[in-house]
């Protein structure tokens, strides 16, 4: 079986600042896995995701996540946070059966 | 990209009625829909897994003849809450699967607003 550990339950960052969200993982076999943000009172919305090749994977917005297997991890950046970046973010994992396990999230706040 | 429909986006009931949730699948044919539940300032919880053509399948602790799960079609299918009570109120989010770029991908909904008078 597969899980996901999001470190933070919140991240406060000032607008400009880097963004870091950690996300680790555990699965037996090679996961596929995901970033998604969601905005209030709305679904999810995918940010990036990775399934076989480069590790480091761009996404939209500005995001990007590097799978590293060694540690098995899959932090999301983004080099300069935006005030439209304040949301929930969850990291979640997957094999090949797509049913998803997610992370219990992250909530990111932008300082003006 | 793939686009996932909810409806109604919000509903307000009396406790010990029915109330029925669309999910529909707009430009793909999804072979396999998920119903999650979602807490306030919590994540997802999944409840169950619907496969086009046969019943659904329930995680553990969630009550199957409270939530009926019909799909009916490859684009639909729809959760039922069934007698509903206070303690049903939440956000219900559903999602379509498909392959998409060298991996499976779940595409979500909108989301459903249920409050239970």
């Amino acid at each position: 079986a597969q899980s996901v550990t999001q470190l933070g339950s919140h991240v406060s960052v000032s607008e400009g600042a880097l963004v870091l969200l950690r996300c680790n993982y555990s699965s037996s076999v090679p996961p596929y896995l995901f970033w998604y943000v969601q905005y209030p009172n709305q679904g999810l919305q995918l940010l990036l995701k990775y399934t076989t090749g480069a590790t480091l994977v761009k996404g939209i917005n500005g995001f990007e996540a590097e799978f590293k297997k060694s540690e098995t991890s899959f932090h999301l950046t983004k080099p300069s946070a935006h005030m439209s970046d304040a949301a929930e973010y969850f990291c979640a994992v997957t094999l090949n059966d797509y049913k998803l396990s997610f992370g219990a999230g992250t909530t990111v706040t932008v300082r003006a | 990209g793939a686009v996932v429909s909810q409806h109604p986006s919000r509903v307000i009931c009396k406790s010990g009625t029915s109330v029925k949730i669309e999910c529909r699948s707009l430009d793909f044919q999804a072979t396999t829909m998920f119903w999650y539940r979602q807490f306030p300032k919590k994540s997802l919880m999944l409840m169950a897994t619907s496969n086009e053509g046969s019943k659904a399948t329930y995680e553990q602790g969630v009550e199957k003849d409270k939530f009926l799960i019909n799909h009916a079609s490859l684009t639909l299918s729809t959760l039922t809450v069934t007698s509903a009570h206070p303690e049903d109120s939440s956000f219900y989010i559903c999602s379509a699967s498909w392959w998409l770029a060298g991996g499976p991908e779940q595409f979500f909904g909108p989301g459903t607003r249920l409050t239970v008078l």
